[in-house]
C-alpha cells in the first residue's frame, strides 16, 4: 500500500484565493482525519470522517473551510478566501477502529 | 474537550543518557494514548502506544506508562542514540480502538541527543 497520499506537498497562493489540497487514504480504512500544524498551536484536529460521513467538525476554525468526503478513497479540504494566517501543515491522515493513525505527508500551505 | 499538557518542550540529554517526557490529560474517559515521533519537514510516525487496561508497555528502547488515576502518562527512550533526536508528540483519545476518534495533541518535546 501506498500510504495516505496529500497532494500538492507545497503551495503558494494569494490572500484571496480559493485552496484545494487533496488526500487519498489508505485503502480499508474507514476513518479520515484532517488536521493543522503550526508552531504557535501544534496539532489541531480541523474534522473527521467515519465512512464517508463528517463525525465532528468543532475544530474548523470557521466558515472558510469546508471538507467533503464525497467516497471511501479521496476527501478535499478547502479554504475560501484563503488568508495569511492560514499558512500551516495540513496532515490527512486514516485509520479503522481498531487501530492507529497513518498520517499522510502533509501539505505546506503559504498564503502570501 | 480534552486538553493534554506535555513536559518539556526541550530536552536535551547526553548520547547513551535516558529521556523522561510526561503527559496529563484532562478527559476520564480518554482511553487510548499514542507517542509520535515527528522528524522536520516529516510526518508525524506512531513510535508505541498504550490503552488504559495496561500500565506499562515496551518496545526496545521504549516504554510508556499509564496512570489512570492521577491522570498521566510518560516515554521513556534508554540508551539514547543520534537518531532519536526530532519532536516527540503525546496525545489522547476517547477512541476504543485506538483509530475510531480523533487525538489530542500535547504541544511536543524537541528531543536533543549530545554526542
Amino acid at each position: 500500500d501506498a500510504g495516505v497520499i496529500q497532494s500538492p506537498r507545497h503551495e503558494v497562493t494569494e490572500m484571496g484565493q480559493e485552496v484545494t489540497l487533496r488526500c487519498k487514504p489508505i485503502s480499508g480504512h474507514d476513518y479520515l482525519f484532517w488536521y493543522r500544524q503550526t508552531m504557535m498551536r501544534g496539532l489541531e484536529l480541523l474534522i473527521y470522517f467515519n465512512n464517508n460521513v463528517p463525525i465532528d467538525d468543532s475544530g474548523m476554525p470557521e466558515d472558510r473551510f469546508s471538507a467533503k468526503m464525497p467516497n471511501a478513497s479521496f476527501s478535499t479540504l478547502k479554504i475560501q478566501p484563503s488568508e495569511p494566517r492560514d499558512s500551516a501543515v495540513y496532515f490527512c491522515a486514516s485509520s479503522w477502529a481498531g487501530g492507529g493513525y497513518t498520517f499522510g505527508s502533509g501539505t505546506r500551505l503559504t498564503v502570501v | 474537550g480534552e486538553n493534554v499538557e506535555q513536559h518539556p518542550s526541550t530536552l536535551s540529554v547526553q548520547e547513551g543518557d535516558s529521556a523522561v517526557i510526561k503527559c496529563t490529560y484532562s478527559d476520564s474517559a480518554s482511553n487510548y494514548f499514542p507517542w509520535y515521533k515527528q522528524e522536520l519537514g516529516k510526518r508525524p510516525q506512531l513510535i508505541i502506544d498504550i490503552r488504559s487496561n495496561v500500565g506499562e508497555k515496551k518496545d526496545q528502547r521504549i516504554a510508556v506508562t499509564l496512570n489512570k488515576t492521577a491522570k498521566h502518562f510518560s516515554l521513556h527512550i534508554t540508551e539514547t542514540q543520534p537518531e532519536d533526536s526530532a519532536v516527540y508528540f503525546c496525545a489522547a483519545s476517547k477512541g476504543s480502538g485506538g483509530g475510531a476518534d480523533g487525538l489530542t495533541f500535547g504541544k511536543g518535546t524537541h528531543l536533543i541527543i549530545q554526542p
